[in-house]
């Protein structure tokens, strides 16, 4: 079956404490994302990568880091999360960037 | 900058009643615009991708139509299960692969 997986489901933590948000597709998808939703603020793209090794800024990228070093993984890493980053995240991939996005169920995290 | 706007916030209809849900969005240069519906608590699933001004598609009682500044989702004689968040999404020529959201329509369909 088609499609992209995460991990954890559901995270709370402290502010400070490291942590890896994994995703993972079995499309052979070029184009991955990582999304954050926040009530009334909608969907905001947070990193995105063309292919392996090739990854760039989205629209509120600060405190956050990826890395692409394989085709089906895009792991979202928050080194020092703080408060503001209680959030529901989303990670989607897509053949290209301009095809449609298919995403994963979402990783709900509080941080305290 | 580039921008997507989508109106109503929320819309309560009575079962058959048809309306149109508005995407407006500025961008310089559009590469794609996007539809997607979201279930509470699920990640947003496809339902239409738009490329040229004039363009529709159609997908059982949904149409999507795109002009050079809007995208309107028409739902014809919507039934109880079409409820749902609606999101429009918009990539532009000069953003790279950036990919812009506008904060959704809440969809309520009465039986």
């Amino acid at each position: 079956e088609a499609q992209v997986t995460q991990n954890p489901r559901y995270l709370i933590t402290v502010t400070g404490k490291k942590l890896t948000v994994t995703c993972s597709q079995n499309m052979n998808h070029e184009y991955m994302s990582w999304y954050r939703q926040d009530p009334g603020l909608g969907l905001r793209q947070i990193y995105y990568s063309m292919n392996v090794e090739v990854t760039d800024k989205g629209d509120v990228p600060e405190g956050y880091k990826v890395s692409r070093k394989e085709k089906r993984n895009f792991p979202l890493i928050l080194e020092s999360p703080s408060p503001n980053q209680t959030s529901l995240y989303f990670c989607a991939s897509s053949y290209r960037s301009h095809n449609e996005q298919f995403f994963g169920p979402g990783t709900r995290l509080t941080v305290l | 900058e580039d921008q997507v706007t989508q109106s109503p916030e929320a819309l309560r209809l009575q079962e058959g009643e048809s309306s149109s849900l508005n995407c407006s969005y500025t961008v310089s240069g559009l590469r794609g615009l996007f539809w997607y519906r979201q279930d509470p608590g699920k990640g947003p699933e496809f339902l239409f991708t738009l490329y040229s001004a004039g363009e529709e598609k159609e997908k059982e009682r949904l149409k999507a139509t795109l002009t050079k500044k809007e995208s309107f989702l028409h739902i014809t004689a919507p039934k109880p299960e079409d409820s749902a968040t609606y999101l429009c999404a918009v990539q532009a020529v000069s953003s790279a692969s950036k990919i812009i959201f506008g904060s959704g329509t809440r969809l309520s369909i009465r039986p």
